[in-house]
């Protein structure tokens, strides 16, 4: 039972390219999550999905799109990637709504030059 | 607005000192807490949540609605509770989690 897990674990890319980060969760949990932490300023939503066939608009989330392909994948894609866009990301899975705990994955180190 | 914050970037204390980490929250309804923790090279996981009134590797937080503090004590801090930690706020209809901006805990011997 693997949990949350996020490929890949890092990745450089040039200023302009495209990139997809993959999520995938086995706990058949209905809502997953993309964040971004930086230093000093926490984590803060990009997008997230509370239920298959449904995506919403996060903290900040320009600059990115993403795909709930099925319950179990999330994507985060980022079509022209910008050096503000370095960051860790992270994606996290819950079960239900409300005060039910969220379950991350170990991050993608991603550095845009 | 719904908002959380947390005072402190960094709090360092002394093995078996007394720890306490600040987080004070803005939200029109009732609040959902949560404290979540990230060791050094792993991933977020939850420590406690304000609806349990559990204790935690000693850890507890009690939710004070008067001074809309969900503050996390812990009476004497070990070498190994050195981590980053969150507090969070469930938000969006309960869709979502809005996080403080973390306070780094470090403990020194």
């Amino acid at each position: 039972n693997a949990g949350v897990t996020q490929t890949p674990k890092f990745q450089v890319l040039k200023t302009g390219q495209s990139m997809t980060l993959q999520c995938a969760q086995d706990m058949n949990h209905n809502s997953m999550y993309w964040y971004r932490q930086d230093p000093g300023m926490g984590l803060r939503l990009i997008y997230y999905s509370a239920s298959e066939g449904t995506t919403d608009k996060g903290e900040v989330p320009n600059g990115y799109n993403v795909s709930r392909l099925n319950k179990r994948e999330f994507s985060l894609r980022l079509e022209s990637a910008a050096p503000s866009q370095t960051s860790v990301y992270f994606c996290a899975s819950m079960r239900g709504t409300g005060n039910q705990p969220q379950h991350f994955g170990d991050g993608t180190r991603l550095s845009i030059l | 607005a719904q908002r959380v914050t947390q005072p402190e970037k960094l709090l360092s204390v002394f093995k078996g000192a007394p720890v306490e980490l600040k987080c004070n929250y803005s939200y029109s309804g009732s609040p959902e807490l949560f404290w979540y923790v990230q060791y050094s090279r792993q991933r977020l996981q939850l420590l406690l949540r304000h609806i349990s009134r559990e204790s935690i590797k000693g850890f507890t937080a009690d939710l004070n609605k008067g001074e809309t503090s969900f503050h996390l004590k812990k009476p004497f801090a070990q070498e190994e509770d050195s981590a980053m930690y969150y507090c969070a706020l469930v938000t969006g209809g309960g869709n979502k989690l809005t996080f403080g901006t973390g306070t780094q805990l470090k403990v020194e011997l």
